[in-house]
Formats: C-alpha cells, structure tokens, sequence
C-alpha cells in the first residue's frame, strides 16, 4: 500500500528556521516525483514546487522560488520542505503528493504550520 | 501565469440530483487538466485527470470533459459523500501549475 506520512504539526516563531517531512513507503520512492502544496486557513490550493528523488531534481513554482526549498533523502525514502526564516504568513496545511504522470494520486496527511509571536 | 477560474464559487444541490462544476483557463492547457476533491480536515483527492480519466477507484457518477480552455466536472447524482470542496488544475505550463479557487458543493 502506498503511503505518505508526514510530520507531525509545528508552532515556530517569525524568523526561526524549520524543516518538515514526508515519509514515502510502499513503492519505490526513488521513481516517482513528490510535490508539495500549500493551503492557508480557509483558501484554495497553491503548487510550491516538486521533486524527483531518484537524482534530485527540484523544480520550484515562480511564487515559491527562493522561499522554500525542497529537497530528499532516498536512502531513508523522505522528501522535505524548509525554511531559514519563516513569517506570519507562512501559517499554512502543508502537503506532499505522489506524482504520477504529473498528477497527484497519492496524498500524506498535511503538516500545519503555525507561525505566531 | 495560467488563471484558472471556477464556476459557481458554491453549488446547492440536493441528494440525487445531478452537479454539473466549470472550470475555465486563461489560455489553452491542452487535456493537462485534473479535478480533485477535498473534504474538511482531509487532504484532496484525486479524481478525473487528462481532462476525462477517472482515477483509481473512483465511482462512474464522476465524469470529466473539456479541451482547451473549457472544462466540466459532472457528478450525474450527488450522494452524501460528495458533498466538498472541488478543485480544478492544469499541469500543462510547468513549472506554473495552478489551481482553480475551489467550487463548494453544498446540500439544498
């Protein structure tokens, strides 16, 4: 069974630092893309950028180029989303996806990020 | 940047009856288009992609048609679980994938 499980929710502070996961298990991670995307309190979907962990090549959406980087560990099959200093508004769901043939078809749970003084 | 825009922002239908949810693009993005739905608290899920390919375990009420610009999603009777919120996405212009705003499939 694939699946994606993700880490569990953080409370940051503006300016800190945080890395988040996504655990792939039941295929073979290093084949297919893993995308992320955000959802902000009570707003639509928005596409931060993918993954293929198989070699590391990262693309990022325009609107997230340079805020975010994502980046993978194949060995221990787990995609991440980081930020070296975060903001207000970053408080955001965050989710990973399995990409097949460019579409999502498999989901992890979502990551809530909080970040308040 | 492809602006994909939904209509109605909310849908009232009752049990049964049929859900007929738009999605229009700014320019043309092919069949590279995907709909999912995503329910309180969940994550979304992916339903039709290639504008009209059921995904995996996905009942036949869904249905999806459209090329270029025009695009529908079709719930031929709506059952309880189907009430959520329904997202377009075109993945034709990498790497600036966008979604629709959401269409919100409500009970009358």
């Amino acid at each position: 069974e694939v699946q994606l499980v993700q880490s569990g929710a953080e409370v940051k502070k503006p300016g800190e630092s945080l890395k988040i996961s996504c655990k792939g298990s039941g295929y073979s991670f290093t084949s297919y893309w893993i995308g992320w995307v955000r959802q902000m309190p009570g707003k639509g979907l928005e596409w931060m950028g993918i993954i293929y962990p198989g070699d590391s090549d990262t693309r990022y959406s325009p609107s997230f180029q340079g805020q975010v980087t994502i980046s993978a560990d194949k060995s221990i099959s787990t995609a991440y989303l980081q930020w070296s200093s975060l903001k207000a508004s970053d408080t955001a769901m965050y989710y990973c996806a399995r990409l097949n043939n460019w579409n999502m078809n498999y989901w992890g749970q979502g990551t809530l990020v909080t970040v308040s003084s | 940047e492809i602006v994909m825009t939904q209509s109605p922002a909310t849908l009232s239908v009752s049990p049964g009856e049929r859900a007929t949810l738009s999605c229009r693009a700014s320019q043309s993005v092919s069949s590279n288009l995907a709909w999912y739905q995503q329910k309180p608290g969940q994550a979304p899920r992916l339903l039709i992609y290639g504008a009209s390919t059921r995904a995996t375990g996905i009942p036949a009420r869904f249905s999806g048609s459209g090329s270029g610009t025009e695009f529908t999603l079709t719930i031929s009777s709506l059952q309880s679980e189907d009430f959520a919120v329904y997202y377009c996405q075109q993945y034709n212009n990498w790497p600036q994938w966008t979604f629709g705003q959401g269409t919100k499939v409500e009970i009358k």
